[in-house]
């Protein structure tokens, strides 16, 4: 296994409904980021959690860590159309400093 | 704030010819920007790490000699493929770190790179 997997790899939902996306991990971390890529294109960040922290909100979306268990969770609610995209975690490992390693992404399509 | 550009955002060329992508970093100084890889539906691999003023610090498995990278500036850093072959075709994307202490890459557009 590597490390920052995702589940699920992708997931379809209606408009309005809630999106959850997980993420594990298995080497200590300084912080997890989520991210986010529209198709054939780069990366735009979503938000940052830091490892001494528990739970994080920005708009709409809300991001737990569990360092004890090593994993992580996007949550996105009252999801629209344009949140189609392909999201993926990311972690910074206490070993790595600055470096990121990212998961394998969950597609994320959103009906309307 | 905080945008990073790319250059080209898609090439196609010859085997065997070189083919050089510029990343900068447009509203800010980076002294550390990163390389990854990307594969159609997979994750992004990160290929090296660009130090202004040093030399680039590669992932393992990742040719130094094939994949050169220049980061000549605070605002520039670049990837030249030497060489290229079919199995380097792929999307590279490049990220900057906007100063010290900072914890958020903000990525550049990336760069289609398709090798006949």
């Amino acid at each position: 296994s590597q490390q920052g997997e995702e589940d699920p790899q992708a997931l379809s939902i209606q408009e309005g409904e809630n999106a959850t996306m997980n993420c594990s991990y298995k080497t200590s971390i300084n912080n997890l980021q989520w991210y986010r890529q529209n198709s054939g294109r780069g990366l735009v960040h979503l938000i940052l959690i830091r490892s001494n922290e528990r739970e994080k909100h920005s708009g709409r979306l809300r991001v737990t860590l569990d360092t004890s268990k090593k994993s992580s969770s996007l949550l996105i609610t009252a999801s629209r159309a344009a949140d189609t995209a392909s999201y993926f975690c990311a972690t910074a490992q206490e070993t790595s400093g600055s470096r990121l390693t990212f998961g394998e992404g969950t597609q994320l399509t959103v009906n309307p | 704030g905080a945008v990073v550009s790319q250059h080209p955002s898609r090439v196609i060329c010859k085997s065997g010819t070189s083919v050089k992508i510029e990343c900068r970093s447009l509203d800010f100084q980076a002294t550390t920007m990163f390389w990854y890889r990307q594969f159609p539906k997979k994750s992004l691999m990160l290929m090296a790490t660009s130090n202004e003023g040093s030399k680039a610090t590669y992932e393992q498995g990742v040719e130094k000699d094939k994949f050169l990278i220049n980061h000549a500036s605070l605002t520039l850093s670049t990837l030249t493929v030497t060489s290229a072959h079919p199995e380097d075709s792929s999307f590279y994307i490049c990220s900057a770190l906007p100063g010290q202490g900072s914890e958020t890459q903000y990525f550049g557009p990336g760069t289609r790179l398709l090798v006949l």
